[in-house]
């Protein structure tokens, strides 16, 4: 299994600032992802985070709104730049220790964000 | 197209009787189904998997899903509600490579 740990587990930020979320694995993971939960909604993947490339975004994520870094194998951040109150919402981070179809996927507790 | 169908946005239940929670799946192959649990303010915690072992799945707090390939369904049951199941539920299928499909979440209430 994997424990996942974010940081901050929540902020409430300006318009205009950026923030970065910080993710950390216990375990060496195979893959690693962001996803945006917004109010009672379910998740949207935002981009698979690549370890020592750029990450894979999904349809109408971009990298110059979200970039994201992954130097290791247990360790990202995705920054969520520009911010506006339309960026306001729960963001996850999930790994999972292998890529197949049966394996599990982990979700760490979540960093919920406000913007102003 | 694939896609996860959860048939409930809301489900009530009183105390100490039982729930269901409807899930369809639509796919070309045979998926990877799971059910996670969120509660408020909380990440989203693994209840049980389906991986084409044993159609009859057993999870952690009681909870149980049946995969019934024939009606594309993988519904999860539980023979007597608590309060503390009270939570966000999601029903998620991998059908392959490492992108995931959630459902659009079920809300279970729990009256006392």
């Amino acid at each position: 299994s994997a424990v996942i740990s974010q940081k901050p587990s929540r902020d409430i930020c300006q318009r205009g600032t950026s923030l970065t979320i910080q993710c950390q694995v216990d375990s060496q993971v195979t893959m690693m992802f962001w996803y945006r939960q917004q109010p009672g909604q379910s998740l949207t993947l935002i981009a698979t985070a690549n370890q020592g490339s750029e990450a894979t975004y999904e349809s109408g994520f971009v990298i110059d709104k979200f970039p994201i870094s992954r130097p290791n194998l247990t360790f990202s951040t995705l920054t969520v730049s520009n911010m506006s109150p339309e960026d306001s919402s729960i963001y996850l981070c999930s790994a999972k220790l292998a890529g197949g179809r049966a394996d599990t996927q982990y979700f760490g507790p979540g960093t919920r964000l406000t913007v102003l | 197209a694939q896609s996860v169908t959860q048939l409930d946005s809301h489900v009530s239940v009183s105390e100490g009787t039982p729930v269901l929670l409807r899930c369809n799946y639509s796919s070309s192959y045979s998926p990877s189904l799971f059910w996670y649990v969120q509660h408020p303010n909380k990440g989203l915690q693994l209840l049980l998997k389906y991986t084409s072992a044993a159609t009859l799945v057993k999870g952690i707090n009681g909870f149980e899903a049946e995969f019934k390939k024939s009606e594309t369904s993988f519904h999860l049951t539980k023979p007597s509600a608590h309060m503390s199941d009270a939570a966000e539920y999601f029903c998620v299928a991998n059908t392959g490579g490492f992108k995931t499909i959630f459902g659009a979440g079920t809300r279970l209430f729990v009256k006392a």
